[in-house]
């Protein structure tokens, strides 16, 4: 499978406990993206890197929140002290990162529950 | 800030018939759309897209139109299948916000064999 891939796929946890995502883009692809996606809504944008360049946050990225792509491939998101309020599926999506308003293809997303 | 809607939150239709999911948008300076199907469990998956330059664009069985008098856009699917029932979104992105896509709520699609 070429697509977008993510690990875990499921991950439960207890409030004040540190998680960390993954996420591994398609493989030409420059540009990658976080959203937040909760029960019965459309994903919201969190943070994209061109790169190994964060080039962009949302305001619901808070400071408990940070991501990396440390070598310009696959990317981490890690949660510190998480909330109940975080339990939600994390979507990355990736594309070329060539121009503006590209096409995002997305990962099948990490749900997260916060006991 | 952005603004991004679904007429009907659920749809319902008879194997065979054709669908129509519609979205309104409210930032007149839209000008990239994307409509994605979500199954139960799994990410997004891109549909078709649509730039505004564009009122109607055609692909394998869905059709998009774009009215951006009254900004809003439709999904048409014809010869809708069961393996066609999913939530869609539709998800707007503006050149000054750069590459970030803000998504309506969904339609939750349900194909009745």
């Amino acid at each position: 499978d070429t697509g977008v891939s993510q690990d875990p796929r499921h991950k439960i946890t207890k409030r004040g406990q540190n998680v960390t995502f993954r996420c591994d883009p398609i493989s030409e692809h420059n540009r990658l993206y976080w959203y937040r996606q909760t029960l019965g809504q459309g994903p919201e944008f969190l943070t994209y890197f061109q790169n190994e360049a964060q080039l962009e946050k949302s305001r619901l990225l808070s400071d408990r929140f940070s991501a990396e792509r440390p070598k310009g491939s696959f990317s981490t998101l890690e949660i510190q002290r998480t909330e109940q309020g975080d339990s939600a599926m994390y979507l990355c999506a990736s594309s070329l990162g060539f121009t503006t308003q590209e096409t995002q293809y997305f990962g099948p997303g990490t749900r997260l529950l916060v006991l | 800030g952005e603004s991004v809607g679904l007429h009907l939150p659920t749809l319902s239709v008879q194997e065979g018939d054709n669908s129509i999911i519609n979205c309104a948008y409210s930032n007149s300076a839209s000008d990239y759309f994307i409509w994605y199907k979500q199954e139960s469990g799994k990410g997004p998956q891109f549909i078709i897209d649509i730039r505004s330059n564009m009122d109607k664009r055609q692909g394998q069985r869905v059709t998009v139109l774009l009215n951006k008098t009254v900004k809003h856009l439709s999904l048409q699917i014809a010869a809708t299948q069961p393996g066609d029932s999913a939530v869609y979104f539709c998800a707007e992105n503006t050149l000054n916000t750069g590459n970030q896509f803000y998504f309506g709520t969904g339609t939750s699609l349900t194909v009745i064999p």
